[in-house]
């Protein structure tokens, strides 16, 4: 099984700032990552497949880069609607599908 | 709009079953690969199975193979999970997803609302 570990857990931020959150693979998933996005209560959200590509109606201020087994996700300008917890998912697996542990933004 | 509407949840007991319906609307339910994904209290996700288009096709998660059966119907554009000898470590709210693509490359564009599952002892 591959092993997702997102740091940091926990990531306090203000509204207008830069957040980088990553996403360390075991073992190579080539560029088989997504990103989801879930708020209290309610389903996750895709925001990156492709470890760099935009889902439909996604902000541009989100954007995914990396490869193998270093991926990043970054939000250029965090606005309040972005304060959520994020999961990183492996797809090259499958259907060993694994998520991240999950990162929280909090402000 | 596409939309998931899951139900079926509740609580029973440890060893007995209990069977989820994921309804989908705004799209063609035949075109696209469908998952189970679930996720504990306060917990992470945790991917459990994915149906091919035609329902021919299915892979499970290790913890659930052999208790749980993902089936699907076209014709009234339904997804399911039969769970057999349920456990508590099964606890957990359930998501019905649409796979992106016919194919099924597991990524995740549309979620349900969630069904929660709750296994007592």
């Amino acid at each position: 099984e591959i092993i997702l570990t997102q740091s940091p857990a926990t990531l306090p931020v203000s509204p207008g700032e830069r957040a980088t959150l990553s996403c360390r693979a075991s073992q190579s998933v080539r560029s088989y990552l997504a990103w989801y996005q879930q708020k209290p209560g309610q389903a996750p959200r895709l925001l990156i497949y492709g470890a760099s590509n935009r889902a439909t109606g996604i902000p541009a201020r989100f954007s995914g880069s990396g490869s193998g087994t270093d991926f990043t996700l970054t939000i250029s300008s965090l606005q309040s609607e972005d304060f959520a917890v994020y999961y990183c998912q492996q797809c090259s697996d499958w259907p060993r599908i694994t998520f991240g542990q999950g990162t929280r933004l909090e402000i | 709009q596409v939309q998931l509407v899951e139900s079926g949840g509740g609580v029973v007991q440890s060893g007995r079953s209990l069977r989820l319906s994921c309804a989908a609307s705004g799209f063609s339910f035949s075109r696209n690969a469908m998952h189970w994904v679930r996720q504990a209290p306060g917990q992470g996700l945790e991917w459990v199975a994915v149906i091919s288009v035609d329902g021919r096709d299915y892979h499970y998660t290790d913890s659930v193979k052999g208790r749980f059966t993902i089936a699907r119907d076209n014709s009234k554009s339904t997804l399911y999970l039969q769970m057999n000898s349920l456990r508590d470590e099964d606890t957990a709210v359930y998501y019905c997803a649409r796979d992106t693509s016919a194919s099924a490359n597991y990524y995740f564009d549309f979620w349900g609302q969630g069904t929660l599952v709750t296994v007592s002892s």
